[in-house]
């Protein structure tokens, strides 16, 4: 099994900031990571599929980076609604996510 | 608009089985691969079975490997998770989520999910 572990466990940042989240494979998943977005009782959502792509309707301030066992999620400058968890996943073979990092208000 | 609504879940004792519905709507559901992720209260996510979308592959975590059986009925638009045997370390909320357009393991469309509490 691929284990994926994701740092910071908290990012403590005001709105407008730059967020940087980092995601790290076991091994290489080459470019089969995605990105999902979950706030509190809600489902999760994708933002980044194929590592750097973004989903549908997603917006520009999301970015996706790296390859093989690397990998960064930035968001530009915060907005409010941006402060939740955020999960990797790697697809390169059975599916295993992240332990989350969440991004609270500072 | 893409729809998916679980429903299923309850309290259960260890042992026994329950089994999860997800209710397609919105989309052409016979051409798409469906999955079941789940969550344990304030944990992180976990992939647990996957179902190709003519159920001619079907994939489970070892975790729920032997216990619980995915299945769907596309005339219906439905998926399913039959649970058996089940354990205190079951309870979490269910997603079902589309494979998507990006990869069949890239999950554009969730459920709201439905909880599961396995206890005596």
């Amino acid at each position: 099994e691929i284990v994926l572990t994701q740092s910071p466990g908290t990012l403590s940042l005001s709105p407008g900031e730059r967020a940087t989240l980092s995601c790290r494979a076991s091994q290489s998943v080459s470019s089969f990571l995605a990105w999902y977005q979950q706030k509190p009782g809600q489902a999760p959502r994708l933002l980044i599929y194929g590592a750097s792509s973004r989903a549908t309707g997603i917006p520009d301030r999301f970015s996706g980076s790296g390859s093989g066992t690397d990998f960064t999620l930035t968001i530009s400058r915060l907005e409010p609604e941006d402060f939740a968890v955020y999960y990797c996943q790697q697809y390169g073979s059975s599916p295993t996510f992240g332990q989350g990092t969440k991004v609270e208000i500072k | 608009e893409v729809q998916l609504v679980d429903s299923g879940g309850a309290l259960a004792q260890p042992g026994g089985s329950l089994r999860l519905s997800c209710a397609a709507s919105g989309f052409i559901f016979s051409s798409y691969s469906m999955t079941w992720v789940r969550q344990a209260p304030g944990k992180g996510l976990e992939w647990i079975s996957y179902i190709s979308y003519g159920s001619h592959t079907i994939f489970y975590a070892d975790s729920v490997k032997g216990r619980f059986t995915i299945s769907r009925d596309n005339a219906k638009k439905l998926l399913y998770l039959q649970m058996n045997s089940l354990r205190d370390e079951d309870s979490a909320i269910y997603y079902c989520a589309r494979g998507s357009d990006y990869g069949a393991y890239v999950f554009d469309y969730w459920g709201q999910g439905t909880l599961v509490i396995v206890a005596s």
